[in-house]
């Protein structure tokens, strides 16, 4: 079946304009996770969905941040204001969370490169 | 909290050679434990997990990782790379309580050389 996809692939987007990146999940999976990977560093949690439940937002770094998630469908990160270190390549993981044991295997998006001039 | 430390930035290891990657994590109890490879252009694809048990873990692609509680590691390992492994590899540990969130190290770049 089909991966987790995302898009744009690439955005490029001037200082101080709004974003919106897109993911859609592998159907099935309930719970949904945005990373950001800055350039020659680690992937940063920023926000997980779980089926209804609230969101877990504890890794959005600033209030200009959000996402939403329609079910357990698309999901959207929205970015306001960008700012220059806003730039990094943002991963959508997808995930289904059973009542298996042991961690449930995220499935990870080709990612969406954001630069912001 | 939880974090993934990947010492190693940048390895060079010759086609055929054997490859150790080391990861050290730091959390308060048994961890579940993870390496990811991310080739260029592509997305994160999981090579192997660790959640108990055995603590010797085989992956996909020929790749092992064993796990050692009292030095709190999870290496990687291939006994005799291909010049197809080049690429870059996470570690990263996610907690057994929670949204099982993954906390990732920054990243061991692979290259190999013939």
């Amino acid at each position: 079946g089909a991966g987790v996809s995302q898009s744009p692939s690439n955005k490029v987007t001037e200082k101080g304009k709004d974003v919106e990146l897109r993911c859609d999940p592998i159907s099935g999976h309930t719970a949904l996770y945005w990373y950001r990977q800055r350039l020659g560093q680690g992937l940063e949690f920023l926000i997980y969905f779980q089926g209804n439940s609230a969101p877990d937002k504890s890794g959005l770094p600033s209030d200009r941040f959000s996402a939403e998630r329609t079910g357990e469908s698309v999901s959207t990160l929205t970015i306001q204001r960008t700012q220059q270190e806003d730039s990094a390549v943002y991963l959508c993981a997808s995930s289904y969370r059973g009542g298996r044991s042991g961690p449930d295997t995220q499935y990870f998006g080709p990612g969406t490169r954001l630069t912001v001039l | 909290a939880q974090s993934v430390t990947q010492p190693d930035i940048h390895i060079t290891v010759s086609e055929g050679a054997s490859l150790e990657l080391r990861c050290n994590y730091s959390y308060g109890a048994t961890p579940y434990l993870f390496w990811y490879v991310q080739s260029p252009g592509q997305g994160l694809q999981l090579l192997l997990k660790y959640f108990s048990g055995d603590t010797l873990v085989q992956g996909i692609k020929g790749f092992e990782a064993e796990f050692k509680r009292s030095q709190s590691s999870f290496n990687l390992r291939k006994p005799s790379v291909h010049w197809s492994d080049a690429a870059e590899y996470f570690c990263a540990v996610g907690v057994r309580f929670g949204n099982e969130k993954l906390t990732f190290g920054t990243g061991t770049r692979l290259t190999i050389i013939p």
